[in-house]
């Protein structure tokens, strides 16, 4: 079945440096993708999305590359700040029929 | 605020016991999911119901159902509970059927015992 995997399970970098999160994804058929932050003991949080049909999309502070030739996505955080530190998941649409999440990746913001 | 609602925010129980989870979305959404957070598993989907009518499902055991009422607020229901469903369960909404962004609520903690 399909999956979506993170390559890293923690992250730390210095605060105002740039950061960036990968995740690979196995269901080639899947067109729609989602970056959520989830901050300790709340909901996750809708960052940014893009379907299959871009290659990349940017957001405030926030872009997402889609490679799907390796089956690749990244989130990029410019300029990272102490709010940003935080889990982060991709999730695949599975092909429209529901999401599947990676197991995430801890950000963390040094001073 | 995501405007997404769950009560309780914390329930404990006892193992065997049933509880019931409340969702209310934000206004104008059709669309309810639940998931399960719990530390070895992630974000796992249970299930969807979209206007009233499940629309998909994922890992949802037997011992767990839903439904989503006219009022489009929902339930979970979790029965003969085991001390590995101690979890977080969150429930989002979202406009449509599917690929929508969905907002989640700030969730609700089951411990069992």
């Amino acid at each position: 079945g399909e999956s979506v995997g993170l390559h890293l399970p923690t992250l730390s970098v210095q605060e105002g440096d740039n950061s960036i999160i990968n995740c690979a994804y196995s269901n080639s058929a899947s067109d729609y993708f989602i970056w959520y932050k989830q901050e300790s003991g709340k909901g996750p949080q809708f960052i940014i999305d893009i379907r299959s049909n871009m290659d990349k999309r940017q957001g405030q502070r926030v872009t997402v590359l889609l490679n799907k030739t390796v089956k690749h996505l990244s989130l990029q955080i410019a300029a990272t700040q102490p709010g940003d530190s935080a889990v982060y998941f991709c999730a695949d649409d599975n092909y429209g029929q529901n999401f599947v999440f990676g197991p995430g990746t801890r950000l963390s913001v040094l001073p | 605020d995501s405007g997404v609602t769950q009560t309780p925010k914390h329930l404990i129980t006892a193992t065997g016991q049933r509880v019931t989870l409340r969702c209310s979305p934000r206004s104008g959404d059709l669309s309810v999911y639940w998931y399960q957070q719990s530390l070895d598993q992630g974000l796992q989907f249970l299930i969807q119901y979209y206007n009233g009518e499940e629309r998909a499902k994922g890992n949802i055991l037997e011992r767990f159902s839903a439904q989503q009422f006219p009022d489009l607020h929902s339930e979970l229901n979790l029965s003969s509970l085991e001390l590995g469903d101690s979890a977080l369960y969150f429930c989002a909404s979202s406009v449509g059927r599917a690929q929508d962004t969905q907002y989640f609520g700030p969730g609700t903690r089951l411990t069992v015992l």
